[in-house]
């Protein structure tokens, strides 16, 4: 059983360079979001999307971007990397459009930016 | 704007103890979740309380919630080693509608 798969599990970027964070469910899941961790900071929301074709923002969505082409998929794009964007990242997806009950959480991506 | 508060922030038990977590929230949201992360993973589930005055039980783990309040509490009774985790409460972003608003979180670590 899959889940939510993340790839890649570690990055390194230098400053400017531009990257995607790959985010995939077999779970037919309508809603899937990005939450990036920081310490003494929790989870905070990027972006979510409740189905193929629809996103929206979150709490910091500056300079990452989304799309929902299909619904397995939810990729996050550094268009310009930063030293703030320093963080694990994490994928969470959940069944459902307007209310889950659960989410289910990927492994993460450890990303530091140079 | 909402605010998800838990405290303690951090907190280290003897085995053996109880003790209680708080989570305040500042909507008027009729449910609430709780997570666990253990160091270096991923967050899992524990508990969705779906209404006010609901009560879920798993182990030595139980969580309660006062909608009225805008508080849930998740306590531990007669920790163990295994507890030892970050523990999450989380609110609808929107009354009604994920995405979920988390809170800082709350480190445990539970000592011989």
């Amino acid at each position: 059983n899959a889940g939510v798969t993340q790839t890649p599990k570690f990055q390194v970027l230098k400053t400017g360079q531009s990257m995607t964070l790959q985010c995939a469910q077999d779970m037919n899941h309508e809603y899937m979001s990005w939450y990036r961790q920081d310490p003494g900071m929790g989870l905070r929301l990027i972006h979510y999307s409740v189905g193929a074709g629809i996103t929206d923002q979150g709490e910091v969505p500056n300079g990452y971007n989304v799309s929902r082409s299909t619904t397995e998929d939810f990729p996050l794009r550094l268009l310009s990397a930063a030293p703030s964007q320093t963080s694990v990242y994490f994928c969470a997806s959940g069944s459902g459009a307007k209310r889950v009950e659960k989410l289910f959480f990927g492994s993460g991506t450890q990303l530091s930016v140079l | 704007e909402l605010k998800v508060e838990q405290n303690p922030l951090f907190l280290s038990m003897q085995e053996g103890k109880n003790y209680t977590i708080y989570c305040n929230y500042s909507t008027t949201s009729d449910r609430l979740y709780w997570y666990r992360q253990d160091p270096g993973k991923s967050l899992e589930s524990l508990f969705v309380l779906l209404s006010n005055g609901a009560v879920k039980q798993e182990g030595r783990l139980m969580a309660s919630l006062d909608t009225k309040a805008r508080l849930s509490t998740l306590h531990i009774t007669a920790a163990v080693h295994d507890l030892s985790a970050t523990y999450f409460c989380a609110v609808d972003k929107t009354p009604g509608n994920t995405p979920l608003v988390f809170g800082k979180g709350t480190r445990l670590s539970v000592i011989a």
